[in-house]
C-alpha cells in the first residue's frame, strides 16, 4: 500500500462541473502539498496546507489531520484544469511522497 | 514562470555515459530539491541541500550524486547510465524552512539509448 493514495485515477468532466479529487496519507505528515503537472511536463504548485482549506481562484483545497485526508476541488471546471493532479505529503523531514496522481480531462 | 532555470531542457546519450544536470533556485531560495520521474515510478524524491549542505536523501542511487555551490546554483550528476534512467529530472526550490512551498523548474528530460 501506497503511503499517500489519491482517487479517482482518472477523472472525466464537462465543463462547468464541480469537480473533487481525494488524498489520503498513512503517514505522519506536517503539511500536504497539491501539483498540477501539465502535458507538457512543467509542475506547479497549487497549494500548501497543514490545516484546514485554503481557496484560490476556483481551486480549493482542505485537509483534515484526524482522518488523515485532503481534497482538491474545482469549481466551473474549464478545459484548460485538463492536467495530472498530485498530492504529496511532507514529513517532518525534507523529502515529499507523492500519490500517484489524478488524470483530469475536462470537455467542452 | 517559477523562477526555478534548469538546463539542459532534453539530453539524449548512451549507456554507460556520465551527464550533468542544472539547476539555479529562485532568488533567495536556500533550498534545492531533486526529483525523479519515470513512467514506472512516479515522482520520486532524489536530495534536498540547503545553504550548500546535504540536508536529506532519498532513492538516489549511487551512480547519483549531486553538489549545491556558494551561489546556490545545484548539479545533479548521473553516471554509468543505463536505460532505466531515462527520465524527467525536476529541481524545486524554497525559501529555507524545511516546511515550504516548493517551486519547481520546468525539467530535464533525460534518455538513454
Amino acid at each position: 500500500k501506497n503511503e499517500v493514495e489519491q482517487s479517482p485515477q482518472n477523472l472525466t468532466a464537462q465543463e462547468g462541473e464541480f469537480i473533487t479529487i481525494n488524498c489520503s496519507y498513512s503517514v505522519g505528515i506536517s503539511a500536504l502539498h497539491w501539483l498540477q503537472q501539465h502535458p507538457g511536463g512543467g509542475i506547479v504548485s497549487l497549494f500548501m496546507l497543514s490545516s484546514g482549506k485554503k481557496k484560490h481562484g476556483r481551486l480549493i483545497a482542505t485537509i483534515n489531520i484526524q482522518e488523515k485526508h485532503s481534497s482538491l476541488h474545482i469549481t466551473a471546471s474549464h478545459p484548460r484544469d485538463s492536467a495530472v493532479y498530485i498530492c504529496a505529503g511532507q514529513g517532518n523531514t525534507d523529502k515529499l511522497i507523492f500519490g500517484t496522481g489524478t488524470r483530469l480531462q475536462v470537455f467542452p | 514562470d517559477s523562477g526555478v532555470t534548469q538546463t539542459p531542457k532534453h539530453l539524449i546519450t548512451a549507456t554507460g555515459q556520465r551527464v550533468t544536470l542544472r539547476c539555479s533556485p529562485r532568488s533567495g531560495d536556500l533550498s534545492v530539491y531533486w526529483y525523479q520521474q519515470s513512467l514506472d515510478q512516479g515522482l520520486q524524491f532524489l536530495i534536498h541541500y540547503y545553504n550548500g549542505e546535504e540536508r536529506a536523501k532519498g532513492n538516489i542511487l549511487e551512480r547519483f550524486s549531486a553538489q549545491q555551490f556558494p551561489d546556490l546554483h545545484s548539479e545533479l550528476n548521473l553516471s554509468s547510465l543505463e536505460l532505466g534512467d531515462s527520465a524527467l529530472y525536476f529541481c524545486a526550490s524554497s525559501g529555507g524552512g524545511i516546511i515550504g512551498e516548493q517551486f519547481f523548474g520546468p525539467g530535464t528530460r533525460l534518455t538513454v539509448l
